[in-house]
């Protein structure tokens, strides 16, 4: 059974920029989450999204956005980059019969200048 | 509010010595769930195990063992004879209501040939 992929794995932006990162959970995982790891700050919470919808978002600014598309596959949009956002973004997925687990993917790693 | 507490930030363990990661949490729910991850340095997060807040059996899964224990609010993970492969930051996470897991610093485990 495939993993959570990832895309890409590293990706390099300026102040301003906009990215967009890329997640597909597992097969039959209707729920995916969004974390960064930025450097001495461990793993924050950023987004939850199940059946397309969005159910939970941590503290962090709307310039941090996404979506999940019908079929659970799921975008990280963040936009006006800032030196802060370099990081490890990882991507995770819970099925809907076991949601308290979540599997993780291999992340994707920002880094603005 | 949540919170996950690992107070060691770095261990090293010559190889084939027993080593205990710490985890102490913090909830207000009564119903809550507890996870260990292994990040190695490819950066992927490996879930290990779940435990929920009703069981506080511990678990032995072969060289590793989960302590759970309610009265301390702690959730420490031992490895028996540790090994290179070992090397990695361990995360202990705590997942409550709507899917939001609190993760905690980590700790960065370094085992020595």
């Amino acid at each position: 059974e495939a993993g959570v992929t990832q895309s890409p794995t590293h990706l390099i932006k300026t102040r301003g920029q906009q990215v967009t990162l890329r997640c597909s959970p597992i097969s039959g995982h209707t729920s995916v989450y969004w974390y960064q790891q930025a450097l001495g700050l461990g793993l924050q919470f950023l987004l939850w999204y199940d059946e397309g919808e969005e159910r939970n978002r941590g503290n962090f600014p709307p310039r941090f956005s996404g979506r999940q598309f019908p079929n659970y596959s799921s975008e990280l949009n963040v936009n006006a980059l800032e030196l802060e956002d370099s990081a490890l973004y990882l991507c995770a997925s819970s099925s809907r019969t076991r949601t308290d687990t979540q599997y993780f993917g291999p992340g994707t790693r920002l880094t603005v200048l | 509010a949540q919170k996950v507490t690992q107070a060691q930030t770095e261990i090293s363990v010559v190889e084939k010595e027993d080593v205990t990661l710490d985890c102490v949490y913090e909830t207000r729910d009564t119903t809550y769930y507890l996870f260990w991850y292994k990040q190695p340095p490819s950066g992927e997060l490996v879930f290990l195990i779940r435990r929920n807040s009703f069981d506080e059996q511990n678990e032995i899964s072969g060289r590793y063992s989960w302590n759970f224990q309610k009265s301390t609010s702690s959730f420490n993970f031992t490895i028996t004879a540790s090994q290179v492969v070992d090397s990695a930051v361990y995360f202990c996470a705590l997942g409550g209501g709507y899917q939001k897991v609190t993760f905690g610093i980590g700790t960065k485990l370094q085992v020595i040939p």
